[in-house]
């Protein structure tokens, strides 16, 4: 089946620095999801993007889906930024999403 | 925005009893729904999905007899854990996707501990 890879899988931040986050998948796919889930498990969608850049405040993120890898930049971090960030891909079949390991962020304040 | 409401947010069972888990689309109808186990420090593992009206599809290795899956409506899904065992104690978490798009809304999550 598909693999998708994250890294790094733990990060630590001082607050407003700013960080890269990376996830790499094996196959091609329909599309590709980036989640936050918080402390109390909740997992927010940050951005649908299947290819190209796009930006919401203070996250962004870009995808090349011809070279299989997609980043999520977070700028001017904030300690409300710690969690879990997880990428998915939809597998063509059913739409299942399919989750990498995740990156767990912690921003120090 | 899409909301999808998942009850309980945590459960305490005995081994060997049966728990049901309801996973509730708010505003919007839900043809697809997914289930997902997470265990502490790791991933979301896709469980099974299901559909309205038909039989949910498991993934390899997760076992049909154990985890029961129902999709009666549009907007309702739950999962029973029956017989559960401690190894059974874990978050599991479900996923509605709105018919025609690759919107998807997840649940709270429900705690499940099993002593």
């Amino acid at each position: 089946g598909i693999q998708v890879e994250q890294s790094p899988p733990d990060l630590i931040l001082q607050e407003g620095a700013n960080s890269t986050l990376r996830c790499n998948f094996s196959d091609s796919v329909n599309n590709l999801q980036w989640f936050h889930q918080n402390p109390w498990g909740q997992l927010i969608n940050l951005f649908y993007i299947p290819s190209g850049t796009k930006q919401n405040g203070r996250l962004s993120a870009t995808t090349v889906a011809t070279e299989r890898y997609s980043l999520l930049y977070i700028s001017s971090s904030q300690t409300t930024d710690s969690g879990v960030y997880f990428c998915a891909v939809i597998y063509n079949q059913g739409g299942k999403l399919i989750f990498g390991q995740g990156t767990e962020l912690s921003v120090k304040p | 925005g899409a909301v999808v409401s998942q009850h309980p947010s945590w459960v305490i069972c005995k081994s060997g009893t049966s728990v049901k888990i309801e996973c509730r689309s708010l505003d919007f109808q839900a043809t697809t729904m997914f289930w997902y186990r997470q265990f502490p420090k790791q991933s979301l593992m896709l469980m099974a999905t299901s559909n309205e009206g038909s039989k949910a599809t498991y993934e390899q290795g997760v076992e049909k007899d154990k985890f029961l899956i129902n999709h009666a409506s549009l907007t309702l899904s739950t999962l029973t854990v029956t017989s559960a065992h401690p190894e059974d104690s874990s978050f599991y978490i479900c996923s509605a996707r709105e018919y025609g798009t690759y919107g998807y809304t997840f649940g709270s999550g429900t705690r499940l501990t099993v002593v």
